[in-house]
């Protein structure tokens, strides 16, 4: 079974500093990874996503992920935050089942706070 | 732009009673996905359908919850009878195909509150 872990469930940044937010997954098959942005009362809108090939994945709105399989990791960052940035953030694990489809599991999230 | 459409966007509803959620996906997407998202944490597939068939239901409560998807377009999530605990947000999603990596579009999702 996969399981996706998201250490932190506040961050707080100041405008204009570096954003990291941190993703480990757990899976016993090569996985796809995603990330996700959900502003309050809204569904989740896609990120960025790691499939194969290139390891450092750009994404919407400046973020970025790397994807360590030594580590077991996909943490997100962003150079400079901007007030807008302030949203719950998911990371998720995607891989196939036994019927051939596809499964997501979804972290817990991380809730940004951008303080001005 | 094309959009998943989920309504309603918000339910009250007594406990014991009937409730149903309907969701449109894009055009095309032949995959859809129920989600149901509690407060303060991660989406939980509920059930996944691939056209008209039902290809993951493993977490659905089924004694309780249903979901159908007759022509493979839109669908109902119906909960019957509704308890506290299933007050949460309820998200539809659909994608372009089922294999892995595919990105899933949300709708906005319908927030239940059972009192």
């Amino acid at each position: 079974a996969q399981s996706v872990t998201q250490l932190g469930s506040h961050v707080s940044v100041s405008e204009g500093a570096l954003v990291l937010l941190r993703c480990n997954y757990s899976s016993s098959v090569p996985p796809y990874l995603f990330w996700y942005v959900q502003y309050p009362n809204q569904g989740l809108q896609l990120l960025l996503k790691y499939t194969t090939g290139a390891t450092l994945v750009k994404g919407i709105n400046g973020f970025e992920a790397e994807f360590k399989k030594s580590e077991t990791s996909f943490h997100l960052t962003k150079p400079s935050a901007h007030m807008s940035d302030a949203a719950e953030y998911f990371c998720a694990v995607s891989v196939s089942n036994s019927g051939g489809y596809q499964k997501v599991t979804f972290g817990i999230g991380t809730k940004l706070q951008v303080i001005p | 732009e094309a959009e998943v459409a989920q309504s309603p966007r918000y339910k009250i509803t007594e406990k014991s009673q009937a409730v149903a959620f309907w969701c449109d996906p894009i055009s095309g997407h032949a995959t859809l996905y129920w989600y149901r998202q509690i407060l303060g944490q991660g989406p939980e597939l509920l059930v996944q359908f691939q056209d008209e068939s039902v290809v993951d239901d493993s977490q659905l409560p089924k004694d309780r919850f249903s979901a159908e998807r007759l022509k493979g377009v839109d669908s109902t999530l119906k909960i019957q009878p509704a308890e506290l605990g299933d007050s949460a947000m309820y998200l539809c999603a659909s994608s372009p195909g089922q294999g892995i990596g595919t990105e899933a579009f949300f709708g906005q999702g319908t927030r239940l509150t059972v009192v």
